[in-house]
């Protein structure tokens, strides 16, 4: 089946820093890719949809320049999270749609000190 | 507005009993899609079933099956012969019109005991 590869897995990081995650679909071309965010406890809310060659559209209430997305490749995602701070920490996860079904990386946990 | 409702935070079942995870809906779409996800503590989102909203026939997919009641907006998740490794969150999920993200609804934290 598809296949996302989300990395890393978790990292932590110092505030103010920068912290880039990659989604790369494995056996497939991914053109739309979404990034979610998840406290603990919570549900997955949507950041933002990522298209190959554009701008990605971000969902209201996402700093845009705070989360910076690229989406250069039909197999490559990134987001950046830049100027990273405690309240930022949280789990970062990303899909794909593949045909009719949606395939999810393994999701990144980010904790910013 | 559209969106998805779970009401159960948390559910408990025996090992081997049958557990149904609710899940509403509201869209003016007619077409969207409904999907069940499980995601145990390593975070991982694992698919589980899918019904499509012109589907005629509720969707199974071994031990889970959606009892979809479309007049109701309605699309429960059945869990059969329930077993320890179930514990986990279900999050019920969406997509309708146009739009391509899967939207969730809060969750239901389930745990199976012996």
């Amino acid at each position: 089946g598809a296949v996302v590869s989300q990395h890393p897995s978790w990292v932590i990081c110092k505030s103010g820093t920068s912290v880039k995650i990659e989604c790369r679909s494995l056996d497939f071309q991914a053109t739309t890719m979404f990034w979610y965010r998840q406290f603990p406890k919570q549900s997955l809310m949507l950041m933002a949809t990522s298209n190959e060659g554009s701008k990605a559209t971000y969902e209201q209430g996402v700093e845009k320049d705070k989360f910076l997305i690229n989406h250069a490749s039909l197999t490559l995602s990134t987001l950046t999270v830049t100027s990273a701070h405690p309240e930022d920490s949280s789990f970062y996860i990303c899909s794909a749609r593949e045909n009719y079904g949606y395939t999810f990386g393994s999701g990144t946990r980010l904790t910013v000190v | 507005a559209q969106k998805i409702t779970q009401t159960q935070p948390g559910m408990f079942v025996q090992e081997k009993e049958a557990v149904t995870l609710d899940c509403t809906y509201d869209t003016s779409d007619p077409s969207y899609g409904l999907f069940w996800y499980k995601q145990p503590s390593s975070g991982e989102m694992i698919f589980l079933i899918y019904q499509g909203s012109y589907d005629q026939q509720n969707a199974t997919e071994g031990r889970y099956s959606l009892n979809f009641q479309k007049a109701r907006k309605s699309a429960n998740l059945v869990i059969s012969a329930s077993q320890l490794g179930d514990s986990a969150m279900y999050f019920c999920a969406m997509t309708w019109g146009s739009g391509y993200a899967l939207n969730f609804g809060k969750g239901t934290s389930l745990l199976v005991t012996p």
